[in-house]
């Protein structure tokens, strides 16, 4: 079954650093997002993406962060210089096109670990 | 008021039993209804998706979405413990332009007791 692949699993990155969180979707998909899971709390969303570019982002979403989609199969979420209260999960979403385009299927996570 | 709201539990049952999970939410734009189950640590996977109101089944699982009160529900039949995870409600709008981001619940931690 197909599924939206997340690499790494674990990033430990130290405060002040640049981060790279990469996303495989869905290979037919072609609606994209970024969400993150602070420990204890609600999946919150951040930021979304199509037809290359950003179609909407959240208050959460300032200029430390960015997306881009370098190629035909991965999608990035960059953070420029990380903070203590940047540590979460992040989980990479996309949803095909048509009458199925509001159903999000979640890659595993990329965990974030500021120091 | 929050926007989606849903009791955290924790909410434990012996196997076999009927589990009710729920969500309310204030949002009356909201059209498309889904169930992620989450594991520890993991992503969320989804279970079902409803759009409008209405009943939706599939094997053990059925959703239930009732707009004129703005409560959504997930049913659990014969219960099992793998079905032991927390589950999360998450809701979208109709989404002008290409925009359908999901508003989530904070999530029900379910135990199912063998």
């Amino acid at each position: 079954e197909p599924e939206v692949t997340q690499t790494p699993s674990h990033q430990v990155t130290q405060m002040g650093q640049e981060v790279i969180l990469r996303c495989v979707p869905i290979s037919n998909h072609l609606y994209f997002y970024w969400y993150r899971q602070i420990l204890g709390q609600k999946v919150e969303f951040l930021v979304s993406f199509y037809n290359n570019e950003i179609s909407e982002k959240s208050e959460i979403f300032d200029d430390q962060f960015s997306v881009e989609r370098p190629d035909g199969s991965n999608f990035t979420l960059k953070i420029r210089s990380t903070k203590l209260e940047d540590s979460a999960m992040y989980f990479c979403a996309s949803s095909p096109t048509g009458s199925l385009k509001n159903i999000q299927y979640f890659g595993a996570g990329t965990r974030l670990s500021v120091l | 008021q929050k926007e989606v709201e849903q009791d955290p539990g924790p909410l434990s049952v012996p196997e076999g039993a009927i589990v009710s999970l729920n969500c309310t939410y204030s949002n009356s734009a909201f059209q498309y209804f889904m169930w992620y189950r989450q594991y520890s640590r993991k992503g969320p996977e989804l279970l079902m998706y409803t759009y409008s109101s209405g009943n939706k089944e599939d094997g053990r699982f059925t959703a239930q979405v009732d707009k004129s009160s703005k409560y959504i529900s997930l049913f659990i039949r014969d219960s099992q413990p793998s079905d032991s995870a927390t589950y999360l409600c998450a809701m979208s709008a109709m989404g002008g332009g290409s925009n359908y981001k999901l508003t989530f619940g904070k999530g029900t931690l379910l135990t199912v007791n063998p």
